[in-house]
């Protein structure tokens, strides 16, 4: 398996530009995350989907759009980036939730996508 | 005020030091606590769980909850220079599908 994977890993864009990050996972999971990491900020979640065909805006949605119409795909859309979005996204998928307390609810994460916006 | 607070000052420790880490969280409705790790450019993976208060032990490493201070814990006994990474505290509420992390420590052991 080769678990969540992510498209481009690197990418630099001029403000105004717009592009796709595309996420993939291969483990069925229900759950699909994206979020960006930028120094002494954390992870902070963008948007996030708990299923097909959904969606919903995380702590930080805007300047950005998101689709689920796969299961197994979950993108992240910038239609005019800006040199604010200058960050690392990462994807993440889990299971459905369960309240097991043998069930952390674990979410896997892909390598990461670096987007320099100049 | 954040809902997760660490402090995401770096911190380097000679190789055999014992690595202290914590996180405060305000949430009283947290009932899963998290420990990832996320080595240099790779994404964060899942390296210790707690289910409501309590110690968890794994080999060289500890996590501790307590919940009656919303205070969490992570010890690293025996650094080894292959622990350096930065280390995300991340909690969860009964039922909810999202986590909260921490801003993250970055350790570095020096051999």
């Amino acid at each position: 398996n080769a678990g969540v994977t992510q498209t481009p890993k690197f990418r630099v864009l001029k403000t105004g530009q717009s592009m796709t990050l595309l996420c993939a996972q291969d483990m069925n999971h229900e759950y699909m995350y994206w979020y960006r990491q930028d120094p002494g900020m954390g992870l902070r979640l963008i948007h996030y989907s708990v299923g097909e065909g959904t969606t919903a805006k995380g702590e930080v949605p805007d300047g950005y759009n998101v689709s689920r119409l796969k299961k197994q795909n979950f993108l992240l859309g910038l239609e005019s980036a800006a040199p604010s979005q200058t960050s690392v996204y990462f994807c993440a998928s889990s299971y459905l939730f369960s309240d097991r307390r043998t069930s952390p609810h674990e979410q896997y994460f892909g390598p990461g996508t670096r987007l320099t916006v100049t | 005020q954040k809902e997760v607070e660490q402090d995401p000052g770096p911190l380097s420790v000679p190789e055999g030091a014992i690595v202290s880490l914590n996180c405060t969280y305000s949430n009283s409705a947290f009932q899963y606590f998290m420990w990832y790790r996320q080595y240099s450019r790779k994404g964060p993976e899942l390296l210790m769980y707690t289910y409501s208060s309590g110690n968890k032990e794994d080999g060289r490493f500890t996590a501790q909850v307590d919940k009656s201070s919303k205070y969490i814990s992570l010890f690293i006994r025996d650094s080894q220079p292959s622990d350096s990474a930065t280390y995300l505290c991340a909690m969860r509420i009964l039922g909810g599908n999202r986590l909260a992390f921490g801003k993250g420590n970055q350790v570095v052991v020096i051999p």
